[in-house]
């Protein structure tokens, strides 16, 4: 089954730019998503990425969110960061008969 | 608007049972597969349960095999969660998720409904 590892914290500034990683583990070469979940909220769909790096964004999810992939990575890269991007961001995809969630990443905005 | 809402969390003794139910507004919903997921407090996201579109094909995680059993009614456009032989460690928000037609990605959520087991 995949396994998928994500750094448990990230942080950049007001109006930069940050990627955030999700790795699978080797064997695995699935497409993965990515959700996102503000203080207090349930989970957002952000985009669907792919090995290829080709990607698939939710509906209405800013052109600020893009998605990408090396290898093993899966990226989400945010840019021109904003307050309310602060928030916990996690990774998932399918495995055979079930599902399978990363660790997490939260994003601080300084 | 497309639209998931979960309800029947609340505090249960151990041991107990429970039934939550999630109702669906805005698609079709006998043409989704659907989830359960669920996160502990302060803690991550772990998937509990799928079942597909004509319920022809149910998944649960370990945690919870023999212990819980997914559900839906198309006609009330409804997916249920019952929960038996409840522990302290079931203590959790529990989210039901809709799975993309385009598969692998959970594509629309629910805001949660809180379960706490305890005595």
């Amino acid at each position: 089954q995949p396994v998928l590892t994500q750094s448990p914290s990230a942080s950049a500034s007001l109006g930069a730019s940050v990627k955030l990683t999700c790795t699978v583990s080797s064997g695995h070469t699935e497409a993965i998503a990515w959700h996102q979940q503000q203080p207090e909220k349930g989970p957002r769909y952000l985009i669907k990425v792919h090995s290829d790096g080709s990607h698939i964004k939710g509906d209405g999810i800013p052109d600020r969110f893009s998605g990408s992939s090396s290898g093993a990575e899966r990226y989400l890269t945010i840019s021109s960061l904003q307050s309310e991007d602060e928030a916990d961001y996690y990774c998932q995809t399918w495995g055979t008969g079930l599902v399978v969630f990363g660790g997490g990443t939260k994003l601080t905005v300084l | 608007e497309v639209q998931l809402v979960e309800s029947g969390g609340t505090l249960v003794q151990p041991g107990g049972s429970l039934r939550l139910s999630c109702a669906a507004s805005g698609f079709t919903f006998s043409a989704y597969e659907m989830n359960w997921v669920r996160q502990a407090p302060g803690k991550g996201l772990e998937w509990v349960s799928y079942i597909s579109s004509s319920d022809h094909t149910i998944y649960y995680a370990d945690s919870v095999k023999g212990r819980f059993t997914i559900s839906r009614d198309n006609a009330k456009n409804s997916l249920y969660l019952q929960m038996n032989s409840l522990r302290a460690e079931d203590t959790s928000i529990y989210y039901c998720a809709r799975s993309a037609s385009s598969g692998i990605a959970f594509d629309i959520w629910g805001q949660g409904t809180m379960v706490t087991v305890s005595s």
